[in-house]
């Protein structure tokens, strides 16, 4: 069976840094891209970042760039979302999700893991 | 960036009914060279992950039920779900993957009537 298992979340003061993990089984990690999504509170989905399977290309949605890092170790079948100077904003449940169509690029998202809540608050 | 606009934003529907939503991107996802729509759908119900449903516009997922289909081109599409049952109570949301960012529409809350 296909799945991907987030870890990592927490509460955390305005500034602070946490690191997201997401476990992968069931296909062979290092031909998929990876994507983290999260949905805010009473808001609706927004993609965060994504990784090509070799790790050799990033992405990132503007309001994460210079303080989010996305990395994977291929030997491990895991990613992980490194998030520094973190902000209220950023409060959401972060879901990892594996590419569905195995490019460098990322397409739709299939599956979804069950998603690790981060709260940013003093 | 490519804006995803979902309508309606809540829709209620008798059961049995047909529910339709419509996705509207404010720039074309057709990829001419393929002649492919950059366009999946997704079912999110309360406390669970995002669920794909359908993608390229209108190939459905290994089983998703055939009451659910996707339609469209080039920046409009719609999801129809022909027979509303109890289990389609969610929230809907597009998303364009023709370019980064990739973007999602704001969601369509459906409930039954």
């Amino acid at each position: 069976e296909v799945q991907v298992v987030e870890s990592g979340g927490g509460l955390v003061q305005p500034g602070g840094s946490l690191r997201l993990s997401c476990a992968a089984s069931g296909f062979i990690f290092s031909t998929y891209a990876m994507n983290w999504v999260r949905l805010a509170p009473g808001k609706g989905l927004e993609w965060v970042s994504a990784i090509s399977g070799g790790a050799d290309r990033t992405y990132y949605t503007d309001s994460v760039k210079g303080r989010f890092t996305v990395s994977r170790d291929n030997s491990r079948n895991t990613l992980y979302l490194q998030m520094n100077s973190l902000r209220v904003e950023d409060t959401a449940i972060y879901y990892c999700a594996k590419d569905g169509l195995g490019t460098t690029t990322s397409n739709w998202f299939d599956p979804w893991g069950q998603g690790t809540l981060v709260t940013v608050s003093s | 960036d490519i804006v995803m606009t979902q309508s309606p934003d809540f829709l209620a529907v008798s059961l049995g009914e047909r529910a339709t939503i419509n996705c509207k991107s404010s720039q074309s996802v057709l990829y001419s060279s393929n002649n492919k729509n950059y366009l999946a759908w997704y079912q999110q119900k309360p406390g669970q992950p995002p669920k794909l449903l359908i993608y390229w516009a209108s190939t459905r997922e290994s089983g998703v039920p055939d009451r659910f289909s996707g339609s469209g081109s080039g920046t409009d599409f719609t999801l129809t779900i022909s027979s509303l049952q109890a289990e389609d109570v969610a929230v809907y949301y597009c998303q364009q993957y023709y370019t980064t960012p990739i973007t999602f529409g704001q969601g369509t809350r459906l409930e039954i009537k």
